[in-house]
Formats: structure tokens, C-alpha cells, sequence
């Protein structure tokens, strides 16, 4: 059964620092990987998806990889900002099941000014 | 482009009642989702429809019915609300199957 988990639960950092959200899964068969952020309250934004073709993929501040043999998958965030503060979700598309994403229960990351 | 768009955004039921969330979106988009979000336990499944006039069962679809009748309305639907149906609703969009989700901002409800 994929099972989906996200380490640390929770991280405080300074503003600027560079920092490292790990997602890992069980089962490498994975069709697809897509990190979230949610704000407090609100719904979650899609940051990137990478197909199981696919080593990585970048956004501004933000570069996510996959490595499916070791079935891990992560956020890396540069230059940190207050405004990154959020929960931070990954999930993963189960290729036994391939409607169903299996969800992490997300790293809260707070970035202090 | 408004992308997903729940109503509403608030609600608090008593035991017993029904109600309907609706799930909206302009994007064209064939996959519709309904998840719940709980402390602790993350995003679950609980109905999803693969195309207009399609449904299907997700991991927790007891209480719930939805339908599709439109492309672009997902309907979710408490026949009768109980405590343990308080959460927080989401929906989701995606165009074709393994491109990826859109949501929408999520609708809170409170069963007391």
C-alpha cells in the first residue's frame, strides 16, 4: 500500500536561509509528484508537478526532484521569505490506483523575520 | 479565468439536516474531485467524476451522493449531516487524467 510521508512536521528558519522539505513514498510506482502550499484557512495551491519522466522541475525560488528509485521527492526553497510561511503538502500519483493521489500530512514551515 | 470556485464558503448544520456544496469551474476541465481535510489526517477521497454524467466512490464516500450534470459543476451532497461529517471540504479540478489538480478555496462546515 503507497503510503505518503513528510519530514520535518514542522521547521522554523530565519529569513534567507535555504531549506530542504522531504517527501518520501513507499512504492516507486508513481505516475506523477505534486507539491502544494496552503496558507492558514485557505485552500492549496498547486507549486509544481513532475511527471515520473521527469528529475526535476523549478519555479522561481523553488526546485522540486524525484527520485523514484529511492521514492523521494524534494522542495527546495532558496532565499527564504516571511512570505513563504505556510503548510507545504506533497502527494503522489499511485500507479495501482490511478485516480487516487496519496497524500503526506505536509510540513508547517514558518519563516521569522 | 475564476479557475474553481466553491459556495459556500461557511456553513454550520444541525444533526440531521441536508445540504449541497457547489463545486464550479471555467476551465474546461474533465476530472472533478471532493476531498475532506481533518487534523491529523490529511486529504481523503471522497467522490470524483472522470467526465459530465460520471461518478465515482473515493475512499470515504459513506454519507455523501454528488452528481455531474454539467462539465463544469461537481455537486456534493449531505442527505443527512452528522458531528462527524465536520470538516473542511475541498474540491478539485484537472484537465485530462495526470496533469495535475487545481483547487478551489474550500468550503468549512460545522455539524453540531
Amino acid at each position: 500500500k503507497q503510503e505518503v510521508t513528510q519530514i520535518p512536521a514542522a521547521l522554523s528558519v530565519p529569513e534567507g536561509e535555504n531549506l530542504v522539505l522531504n517527501c518520501s513514498f513507499t512504492d516507486s510506482a508513481i505516475y506523477n509528484l505534486q507539491w502544494f502550499r496552503q496558507d492558514p484557512g485557505k485552500g492549496l495551491t498547486s507549486l509544481l508537478l513532475i511527471q515520473s519522466s521527469q528529475r526535476e522541475q523549478t519555479s522561481g525560488r523553488l526546485n522540486a526532484s524525484l527520485d523514484k528509485s529511492s521514492g523521494r521527492s524534494t522542495l527546495y526553497i532558496a532565499a527564504s521569505q516571511p512570505g513563504d510561511s505556510a503548510t507545504y503538502l506533497c502527494a503522489g500519483r499511485d500507479a495501482g490506483n490511478n485516480r487516487k493521489l496519496i497524500w503526506g500530512l505536509g510540513t508547517s514551515l514558518a519563516v521569522n523575520p | 479565468n475564476a479557475g474553481v470556485t466553491q459556495t459556500p464558503k461557511f456553513r454550520v448544520l444541525k444533526t440531521g439536516q441536508s445540504m449541497t456544496l457547489l463545486c464550479a469551474q471555467d476551465m474546461n476541465h474533465e476530472y472533478m474531485y471532493w476531498y475532506r481535510q481533518d487534523p491529523g489526517m490529511g486529504l481523503r477521497l471522497i467522490h470524483y467524476s472522470v467526465g459530465e454524467g460520471t461518478t465515482a466512490k473515493g475512499e470515504v464516500p459513506d454519507g455523501y451522493n454528488v452528481s455531474r450534470l454539467k462539465k463544469q459543476n461537481f455537486l456534493l451532497g449531505l442527505e443527512s449531516a452528522a458531528p462527524s461529517q465536520t470538516s473542511v471540504y475541498f474540491c478539485a479540478s484537472e484537465i485530462r487524467w495526470n496533469y495535475g489538480y487545481t483547487f478551489g478555496s474550500g468550503t468549512r462546515l460545522t455539524v453540531v
